[in-house]
């Protein structure tokens, strides 16, 4: 079974711009929940989406948004750059069923680089 | 978003030795926690999944162990190896979401 996709795997933006990056779960699984991690910081919430539904939301500005399509396939977006949004964005999927104790299985992530 | 407190942030151990770290938690509104490996350059990696108090998982030489009463759990490696280097992070998990502690990171020396 193929595990969690996501692309592009490395990017480069200036400050202002926006981004979306893409993420593709195992087949079968219905939620994808997305992870930023800069250096010095843990892996930090972003949000999960689960059957075209944002069911949660991590405590990040309104510049990141996400949606989730209806073959579960994510993306998330950032607008407006800044220096700080540069880090290693990960994305994870899961059955979603019982949403606290189901194995949530990552990507390799987007690395994102904001000059 | 919970307060996940992981100790020692980083660790060396000798190739063929045994070692532990903790991971501490809120005890409030506990559902369950989870254990990842993290190794440089992949993806974290699932170890276990963890819900009742004194539970124990095991899986090959890694091992942990949970109590959800005083809010802490323990993840042990029997016998080191180098392939065990990596960053071992832990999560509590509610409201759909993991709350992840920083790390310990195991560097294993031949």
């Amino acid at each position: 079974k193929a595990g969690v996709t996501q692309t592009p795997r490395y990017l480069i933006k200036t400050r202002g711009q926006q981004v979306t990056l893409s993420c593709s779960p195992i087949s079968g699984h219905r939620s994808v929940s997305w992870y930023q991690q800069t250096p010095g910081q843990g892996l930090q919430f972003l949000f999960e989406y689960f059957s075209e539904t944002q069911r949660n939301k991590g405590n990040f500005p309104g510049r990141f948004s996400g949606r989730q399509f209806s073959n579960s396939r994510s993306e998330m977006n950032v607008s407006t750059l800044e220096l700080g949004d540069s880090a290693l964005y990960l994305c994870a999927s899961s059955l979603g069923v019982f949403p606290s104790t189901d194995t949530q299985y990552f990507g390799p992530g987007t690395r994102l680089t904001v000059l | 978003i919970l307060n996940v407190e992981q100790s020692p942030q980083s660790l060396h151990v000798q190739e063929g030795d045994s070692t532990n770290f903790t991971c501490s938690f809120p005890s409030s509104n506990f559902y369950a926690l989870h254990w990842y490996r993290w190794e440089t350059a992949k993806s974290p990696e699932a170890l276990f999944v963890m819900t009742l108090n004194g539970d124990e998982k095991k899986k090959g030489r890694i091992s942990a162990t949970l109590n959800t009463k005083e809010g802490y759990s323990y993840l042990y490696i029997k016998g080191s190896q180098p392939e065990d280097s990596a960053t071992y992070l832990c999560a509590p998990s509610n409201d759909y979401k993991l709350s992840f502690g920083a790390g310990t990171t195991v560097t294993v020396r031949a």
